[in-house]
């Protein structure tokens, strides 16, 4: 089957880096993908990866390993308005994504 | 720019109810998708169009039924609610081909069946 696993939750504090991992099993890979879900609201688009490497976009940074179906979300210089859910999701053989339950982050003063 | 709209934002619905959520985007985007969301699992795919006149089964598509008549709109429709249908429902459109096709979201549909 296919599957994505992210840690549940994760404390860090403003100011500070929090890395979150991902790490999938999928039939086939065509990129993966990084949102942002604030309580109530829609997931927001954040990164995509397709090559293996890092990609930087300002305080977010994304890794992919596709050797070792992983991924990492790096967000830096931690702001309280970064408290979210992080949702990791894979887009597989027939172009469809497959979505992680994604990661909790608490940014404490 | 309205983006794509879900309405409505929210709702109770007696169970064995008919009710459909509706769902219209201005992008001129090919996909659309209809998923769940519930507390603990990832956003779980319900029904999907790849291009109008065109839909597909995602990995939970019982008890739902979809429509896409045009490229704008959406429908997701549950014929007769169960309570195990709460849950928040999301529609998203991306664009077809290309590589960094990433999925835009209504802001959700909050749907309580009791």
């Amino acid at each position: 089957g296919q599957n994505i696993d992210q840690p549940t939750e994760m404390t860090a504090t403003e100011g500070a880096i929090v890395q979150i991992n991902c790490t999938y099993q999928t039939s086939g890979f065509n990129g993966l993908f990084w949102y942002q879900q604030h309580a109530g609201e829609a997931p927001t688009f954040l990164s995509y990866n397709v090559l293996d490497g890092l990609e930087e976009k300002g305080r977010f940074s994304s890794f992919l390993s596709r050797s070792k179906g992983y991924s990492y979300l790096l967000l830096k210089e931690l702001q309280m308005k970064d408290s979210a859910s992080y949702l990791c999701a894979v887009r597989d053989s027939n172009y469809q994504l497959i979505w992680g339950a994604g990661t909790k982050l608490i940014i404490k003063p | 720019t309205a983006g794509i709209t879900q309405a409505p934002t929210s709702q109770i619905l007696a169970a064995g109810r008919s009710m459909t959520l509706r769902c219209t985007q201005d992008m001129r985007h090919n996909a659309m998708y209809w998923y769940r969301q519930d507390l603990g699992l990832g956003l779980r795919l319900i029904h999907y169009s790849n291009t109008a006149g065109t839909t597909g089964k995602g990995e939970v598509p019982d008890g739902y039924s979809v429509s896409r008549a045009n490229t704008d709109d959406f429908p997701l429709t549950l014929a007769s609610a169960v309570p195990s249908q709460t849950s928040v429902y999301f529609c998203a459109s991306s664009p077809v081909g290309g590589e960094n096709t990433e999925a835009f979201f209504g802001q959700g549909t909050r749907l309580t069946v009791v």
